[in-house]
């Protein structure tokens, strides 16, 4: 079982909808979650990190945790076609030393 | 303030051939990583290094070596490129924090023929 497995879509909306991503981890130890934007050619860039269980919102972003489901979601409100990228989910490992990545969902935001 | 910078951008090399892949971030930080991006794979950690002096195996460390020359420098060396390493090369860089992010440099396109 890898440590992060995310669908890996391609995942399409229409301009405005929300897009939801998903992420799930298999280390009960993780304490830290992070969100990554990568577009193609570029490298990663951080959205958001969340370590508590619920919510929490940035702008259009909203990532959530539920630490007892082992699942991680990111959810981009009034979606817009520059956001369209790959998003990456990454675990910190329960030693604080090395991140586990998630192969990444395609999205792609339809004008 | 260049955050984290690599070199080359791009590469190519013939079966067998050596090369170094440089990193250094001016950011303070003390943590260091090195990244291989493959289609579908996503990134899988290659080596680490929590501190000047220190470095450990990641996910995919065979074939693979590496350097923490200093606090702002970590280099990855292939000695005899195979055409399996063939990737994308991500170094990237952060602070101790558990909710500090990783700061990732451009990147290194090799191709091994």
């Amino acid at each position: 079982q890898k440590e992060v497995e995310q669908n890996s879509g391609p995942l399409s909306v229409p301009e405005g909808a929300i897009a939801s991503l998903n992420c799930t981890y298999s280390d009960r130890g993780s304490q830290s979650f992070f969100w990554y934007r990568q577009y193609s050619g570029k490298s990663p860039e951080l959205i958001m990190f969340i370590y508590s269980n619920g919510d929490k919102e940035d702008g259009r972003f909203t990532a959530q945790l539920n630490k007892a489901s082992q699942y991680v979601s990111l959810l981009i409100r009034d979606s817009q076609p520059s956001d369209s990228a790959t998003y990456l989910c990454a675990v910190l490992s329960n030693t604080g030393n090395q991140f586990y990545f998630g192969t990444g969902t395609s999205l792609t935001v339809i004008p | 303030n260049a955050g984290v910078t690599q070199t080359p951008k791009f590469q190519v090399l013939k079966t067998g051939q050596s090369m170094t892949l440089q990193c250094a971030q001016d950011m303070n930080h003390n943590s260091m990583y090195w990244y291989r991006q493959d289609p579908g794979m996503g990134l899988r950690l290659i080596y680490y290094s929590a501190s000047e002096g220190t470095t450990d195996k990641g996910e995919v460390p065979n074939g693979y070596n590496v350097s923490r020359l200093n606090k702002r420098e970590f280099s990855l060396r292939l000695e005899s490129a195979a055409p399996s390493q063939t990737s994308v090369y991500f170094c990237a860089s952060r602070s101790d924090s558990s909710t500090d992010t990783q700061y990732f440099g451009p990147g290194t396109r090799l191709t091994v023929l």
